[in-house]
């Protein structure tokens, strides 16, 4: 089945302490990108990566950090999590021709 | 900034056809105005998208005006299910940050 695979699902942790969510994709998508989704404030892109080793910076890019050594897979890393990035956090990908975005289930994360 | 606006809810009753507006008057024209909905706290999905002509998938059909500054999404028999936040969007179908901006998206609420 085509998708879009975030994990983990929920996350409680410290602040701090560092934290990687992972994002894989199995349908060799070019374009990948994180988004964060907040009450009031809608889903804003935090990073986003045409194809491999390639990465940018989305609108809210403070406190990440993104990889994109291989092309099924997009890790979002956050190396000091503070409580301001609680948040549910989606991860998307795309061909380059741009067909549709397919969207993972989201992750939550609760930083204490 | 999201370039559309779209009203903040709207209801419809279970097994009519749902007309979800949405305006865009600053499309410019390579840009394709793209639909998703959101049900609850899940990963946004990918309805349709198209440019000038009207398209029609298995989920929905989509009518953009002559002069494109407006389009309106049909669920042509809608179910509780159709119960979501859709965003219309607009974007080029390629090139450029590949960045999806969604506004604060309209919330559609179909009742029994």
């Amino acid at each position: 089945e085509a998708q879009v695979t975030q994990n983990p699902r929920y996350l409680i942790t410290v602040t701090g302490k560092k934290l990687t969510v992972t994002c894989s994709q199995n349908m060799n998508h070019e374009y990948m990108s994180w988004y964060r989704q907040d009450p009031g404030l809608g889903l804003r892109q935090i990073y986003y990566s045409m194809n491999v080793e390639v990465t940018d910076k989305g609108d809210v890019p403070e406190g990440y950090k993104v990889s994109r050594k291989e092309k099924r897979n997009f890790p979002l890393i956050l190396e000091s999590p503070s409580p301001n990035q609680t948040s549910l956090y989606f991860c998307a990908s795309s061909f380059w021709n741009n067909l549709g975005y397919t969207f993972g289930s989201g992750t939550r994360l609760t930083v204490v | 900034d999201a370039k559309t606006t779209q009203p903040p809810s709207m209801d419809c009753a279970e097994g009519r056809a749902a007309n979800l507006p949405c305006n865009h008057s600053t499309i410019s024209g390579n840009e394709y105005v793209y639909w998703y909905r959101q049900i609850h706290s899940q990963g946004p999905q990918y309805i349709i998208h198209g440019l000038k002509n009207n398209e029609t998938n298995e989920m929905a059909s989509l009518i953009i005006t002559e002069d494109r500054k407006s389009s309106t999404l049909i669920l042509p028999h809608a179910t509780l299910r159709d119960t979501a936040v859709y965003y219309c969007i607009v974007r080029p179908r390629q090139g450029g940050s590949e960045k999806l901006v969604f506004g604060k998206g309209m919330k559609l609420t179909v009742n029994p």
